[in-house]
């Protein structure tokens, strides 16, 4: 199975505040990646599809990007709605598998 | 606007069948989507367990593989899960989801139903 190692697993930051969220894949997966958010005792959201890819009703500070095996979610000028637990998937193959989530909470 | 709506028992004793049932609607089960189900222990993280397609095409995760069954009910639009010699591990919230068409994200999820294993 394709390991996914997400980093770091929380941050502490500040409403303004750009953060940087990192997926590495065990191996080549294309762009098939997604990133989701979740908030607690909720389901997780998902923001980006295909590695950079906004899905429809999320705002444009988040984005993402892609370089080898390198998979990167950026939230600039983080809002208060924004602090939740952040979790990549990739959809490369069999099985599906998440990254261990990284948790974003307040400064 | 699809929904997706999980349901069955909350409590299931070990070694015994864990059994979810997953409700489409706003859409039809029998679209160009893969159906799923991911669980997530309390306080851990993600874990896919399976997905099926309206013909009946499945794939699982293989560490679960020997003890899951999905399978789809189109007259019912709804799709299933069933779990089998369970233990504390498998105690979890557990998602429904659709993998849309234009990439397989999951791009709608049920709100999620907590399934505890206890005597």
């Amino acid at each position: 199975a394709i390991q996914m190692t997400q980093s770091p697993s929380s941050l502490s930051a500040s409403v303004g505040d750009s953060v940087t969220i990192t997926c590495r894949a065990s191996q080549g997966i294309r762009n098939d990646l997604g990133w989701y958010q979740q908030k607690p005792g909720k389901a997780p959201k998902l923001l980006i599809y295909a590695a950079s890819s906004l899905q429809s009703g999320v705002p444009s500070r988040f984005s993402g990007s892609v370089s080898g095996t390198d998979f990167t979610l950026t939230i600039s000028s983080l809002q208060p709605e924004d602090f939740a637990t952040y979790y990549c998937l990739q959809d490369y193959n069999y099985p599906r598998t998440f990254g261990q989530g990284t948790k974003v909470e307040i400064k | 606007q699809v929904q997706l709506q999980e349901s069955g028992p909350g409590l299931v004793k070990p070694s015994g069948t864990l059994s979810l049932t997953c409700a489409v609607s706003g859409g039809s089960i029998s679209s160009s989507d893969w159906w799923s189900w991911v669980r997530q222990p309390p306080g851990k993280g993600l874990e896919w367990i399976g997905e099926i397609y309206h013909t009946g095409t499945t794939n699982y995760n293989p560490s679960l593989e020997s003890r899951v069954t999905i399978s789809v009910d189109k007259s019912k639009n709804q799709f299933s899960l069933k779990l089998t010699s369970v233990t504390a591990a498998d105690t979890a919230v557990y998602y429904c989801a659709r993998a849309g068409v234009v990439a397989d994200s999951f791009d709608y999820w049920g709100q999620g139903t907590l399934v505890t294993v206890s005597s």
